[in-house]
């Protein structure tokens, strides 16, 4: 059963500072991994999606990279701001079981920068 | 703006009443999924519909009813809740069931009083 590890759960940084996020599964056997932002109440948006043939991604001040193998994705933000405050969310979609996988999400980690 | 949306985005009902959930993509995608986040905990997948079929009920209790009229549409129907089922509840699409990045709509907020 794939289990999705995102630690610490919450973490709060002074503006400008560049942080990374972390995320770790227990089975290497993925089709993709997807990172998601949520603000409170909200939906979830997605920001990266990482299929399992490649290494990482990146949007604008937003990388993420995968390493299969290990079971670690990390997302790292750039020159962070308050507006990156929100709860983001590692989810990784497995290959067994086939068309009936499902994305198996962390807890997520909830970010708070200050001014 | 994701390409999946929902109405209402808030809603509060009484246990005796019924009520419809909708949600709507605008992606052409084939599967379908509806998942329940209550506070501090993490997302429950609740139902999957791929090309108009369910192909998975996760032990939802039965007051919770879903449709899936069309690719692009899927209903969650309410009856007789319990204060409990107050949570925002998630719509999300999906290209192809199992493969693709999952796209969510922007949540119900459901308060059951």
């Amino acid at each position: 059963k794939q289990e999705v590890t995102q630690i610490p759960a919450a973490l709060s940084v002074p503006e400008g500072e560049n942080l990374v996020l972390n995320c770790s599964f227990t089975d290497s056997a993925i089709y993709n991994l997807q990172w998601f932002r949520q603000d409170p109440g909200k939906g979830l948006t997605s920001l990266l999606l990482i299929q399992s043939s490649q290494r990482e991604q990146t949007s604008g001040r937003l990388n993420a990279s995968l390493d299969k193998s290990s079971g670690r994705s990390t997302l790292y933000i750039a020159a962070s701001q308050p507006g990156d405050s929100a709860t983001y969310l590692c989810a990784v979609l497995s290959s067994r079981g086939g068309a009936n996988s499902k994305l198996t999400f962390g807890k997520g980690i909830t970010l708070s920068v200050r001014p | 703006e994701t390409g999946v949306t929902q109405t209402p985005r808030h809603l509060v009902m009484g246990m005796t009443n019924k009520k419809s959930l909708k949600c709507e993509q605008h992606l052409g995608h084939n599967a379908m999924y509806w998942y329940k986040q209550s506070a501090k905990k993490p997302l429950e997948l609740m139902f999957v519909y791929n090309f108009k079929e369910q192909t998975e009920n996760n032990s939802v209790p039965s007051r919770f009813s879903p449709e899936c009229p069309n690719s692009s549409h899927l209903f969650l129907h309410l009856h007789t809740l319990q204060p409990e089922d107050s949570a925002l509840y998630l719509c999300a699409s999906r290209r192809e069931l199992g493969k693709g990045g999952q796209y969510f709509g922007p949540g119900t907020r459901l308060t059951v009083t």
